[in-house]
């Protein structure tokens, strides 16, 4: 089944202590792309990856980082996150820029 | 950057009418235009896209118009079913200076009521 995984879907952390949410696609899509989605700013863009070893920043990715290492694999990390990182997070690939996005299911992360 | 705004924010509407969902973009480099479906507890699920090169699109009781002229673009959705609830989002993806950025609409909480 083609399909865009993250994990972990819930993460509830303390400010300071670095994490990294996995992305991975079995569509061997070249475009793969992280979301934030908060209340009424609707999905922004924080980074995006045209394809290996191939990234670059989106609308929001100051405490962002991300790598391309491989085609199926797109980690965001965050280092040292802060209560302003909590929100709804997705991944999503699609074939090439400027094509159907395929998303995966979202995680809902807490930073206190 | 691309700007993105998408009117309503919300949208109620009887099952059986017709449900409209506007966007505007600012950037003219954008030539890309996709509508997504996300439903409670789910990431957002394609339902129509469009091509700066054309101006109207149609899947079944599903639209998207586009005036390149004006910068808008907008979804149809006609004779509406209460599984057509949703909150739906407005896209606009360029190829500006090289960068292939992806803007997104605040979205449109449609609710349909049976």
């Amino acid at each position: 089944e083609a399909q865009v995984t993250q994990n972990p879907r819930y993460l509830i952390t303390v400010t300071g202590k670095k994490l990294t949410v996995t992305c991975s696609q079995n569509m061997n899509h070249e475009y793969m792309s992280w979301y934030r989605q908060d209340p009424g700013l609707g999905l922004r863009q924080i980074y995006y990856s045209m394809n290996v070893e191939v990234t670059d920043k989106g609308d929001v990715p100051e405490g962002y980082k991300v790598s391309r290492k491989e085609k199926r694999n797109f980690p965001l990390i965050l280092e040292s996150p802060s209560p302003n990182q909590t929100s709804l997070y997705f991944c999503a690939s699609s074939f090439t820029a400027g094509a159907q996005a395929f998303f995966g299911q979202g995680t809902r992360l807490t930073v206190v | 950057g691309e700007n993105v705004e998408q009117h309503p924010s919300t949208l109620s509407v009887q099952e059986g009418d017709s449900a409209v969902i506007k966007c505007t973009y600012s950037d003219s480099a954008s030539n890309y235009f996709p509508w997504y479906k996300q439903e409670l507890g789910k990431g957002p699920q394609l339902i129509i896209d469009i091509r700066s090169n054309v101006g109207e699109k149609k899947d079944q009781r599903i639209a998207v118009t586009l005036n390149k002229t004006a910068k808008h673009f907008s979804l149809h959705i006609t004779e509406t079913q209460p599984e057509d609830s949703a909150v739906y989002f407005c896209a606009a993806h360029g190829d500006s200076g090289g960068y292939q950025k992806v803007t997104f609409g605040t979205g449109t909480k449609l609710q349909v009521i049976p």
